[in-house]
């Protein structure tokens, strides 16, 4: 059974910071995806990547693929207080891509 | 255009009983599949339906059951609640026929078991 542990489980910061997030898996992603969960909504899908040491962005957000397609990294220049939520990694198989694998998630606090 | 809706949003059972979770998928949207999120943990995967039909299911026990009708939206039924049922179920809809490569979550169904 694949196990997606992501780190740190908290963060608390303060808005115009910078902040990195963590997300291990046990084995091989077939393709990883982040999403972010506001309070009483659900998750919401940022982006997906494929390929081993690929590197997105959007916006503010950086998402990086280790090569070896086992970790994945989400880096927020200058968090504002709307990045407030829970971020998850999550493992899409391929073929069945409804059946996705999610990490313990990360809970991110931005204040003023 | 409508997300995906899903009723109630709250809802407070005793062990032992049954409950039922209705999802009306996003507009254009097939396939619906329902997830468990405990308190502080990732959502895990209970099953999907495509085609009025179980396609997938996770590791949930027999007491979890479902349904889709022809208008593809569905039911996830639980018998015999237990205390650790305690949770928010999530629905989430997509197009089979683009791989059902995405997904569009409701904002879930939160159970309380007492």
């Amino acid at each position: 059974t694949q196990l997606l542990e992501q780190s740190p489980q908290f963060l608390s910061i303060q808005e115009g910071e910078n902040l990195t997030v963590y997300c291990n898996s046990s084995s091989v992603f077939s393709s990883l995806q982040w999403y972010r969960q506001e309070p009483g909504e659900g998750p919401v899908l940022l982006v997906t990547v494929v390929t081993g040491g690929e590197v997105k962005k959007l916006k503010r957000l950086t998402f990086q693929f280790g090569d070896a397609r086992k970790d994945s990294s989400l880096h927020i220049t200058a968090a504002q207080t709307g990045d407030t939520g829970l971020y998850l990694c999550a493992d899409r198989f391929t073929g069945t891509a409804s059946k996705l694998t999610f990490g313990t998630g990360t809970r991110l606090q931005v204040t003023l | 255009d409508a997300g995906v809706t899903q009723s109630p949003t709250h809802l407070i059972k005793t062990r032992g009983q049954q409950v039922t979770l209705r999802c009306s998928p996003k507009s254009g949207h097939d396939t619906v599949s329902w997830y468990q999120q405990a308190l502080g943990q990732g959502p895990q995967f209970i099953f999907q339906y495509y085609e009025e039909e179980e396609r997938q299911r996770g590791n949930f026990p027999d007491r979890f059951s479902g349904h889709q009708f022809p208008n593809y939206s569905s039911e996830l039924n639980v018998n015999a609640l237990l205390l650790g049922d305690s949770a928010l179920y999530l629905c989430a809809s997509s197009f089979w026929g683009s791989g059902a490569n995405v997904l569009t979550f409701g904002a879930g169904s939160r159970l309380t078991v007492l």
